[in-house]
């Protein structure tokens, strides 16, 4: 089945630096969404960009989206401890618009 | 605010228990999710419901099933607990509007753990 992949798979960076994060997929898509989550806790949805979309900020988040390299990007800009979480991105699946397909994430680690 | 909330946060079982595994969510959403995250493995999607009574499997459904009787609630049950179902069990909802996708809202997770 389809599936974003992110990369890295770990990423460890100091407090105040920007960290980018990346996904790539296999089939045409027509949005792609980012969460986080926290250790032992649920997700939390960031950005959802639409295939017509090429860029979209919110906060100290901007995510890209290259849908003909079928790629998106995650950065986030000085970050702070609390930052530290599992990103994922999700595409939607190519049976049902309402279901999404979670990518095996990245584990980022921001150090004060 | 949407909230989506899971009847335990860590439950124990034995082996050949039947485990009922409750969520609510309060925003009237169509669409509820029940995934498993495994370290490795990611989210995986158990079950799928777009409306009351309607249920699809998703990708690992073997061992489980799901009851939505109410569009709030959505059980997923496991009929004979066994030690490979030790599990982070996640539920979602979200709106669901034909043609479209939008972003889940997830509870906090139950930590199942059979023995």
């Amino acid at each position: 089945s389809q599936q974003g992949e992110e990369d890295p798979q770990a990423l460890s960076i100091q407090e105040g630096e920007n960290a980018t994060m990346n996904c790539s997929y296999k089939t045409s898509i027509n949005n792609l969404q980012w969460y986080r989550q926290n250790s032992g806790r649920g997700l939390v949805h960031l950005i959802l960009i639409r295939s017509n979309e090429r860029e979209k900020h919110s906060g100290r988040l901007r995510v890209t989206l290259d849908t003909s390299k079928k790629s998106s990007s995650l950065l986030i800009t000085a970050s702070r401890a609390a930052d530290t979480a599992s990103y994922f991105c999700a595409t939607d699946s190519e049976t049902s618009y309402d279901k999404v397909i979670f990518g095996p994430g990245t584990s980022l680690s921001v150090i004060p | 605010d949407v909230k989506v909330t899971q009847s335990s946060r860590y439950l124990v079982k034995r082996t050949g228990e039947k485990v009922f595994l409750e969520c609510v969510q309060d925003m009237d959403h169509e669409n509820m999710f029940w995934y498993r995250q495994d370290p490795g493995l990611g989210l995986r999607l158990i079950y799928f419901s777009y409306d009351v009574k309607m249920k699809e499997k998703g990708d690992i459904p073997e061992g489980y099933s799901v009851s939505r009787e109410k569009k709030e609630r959505f059980s997923l049950i496991l009929e004979s607990a066994s030690t490979n179902q030790t599990s982070m069990y996640l539920c979602a909802s979200s709106l669901g509007v034909t043609g479209l996708s939008y972003e889940q809202y997830f509870g906090p997770g139950t930590r199942l753990t059979v023995t």
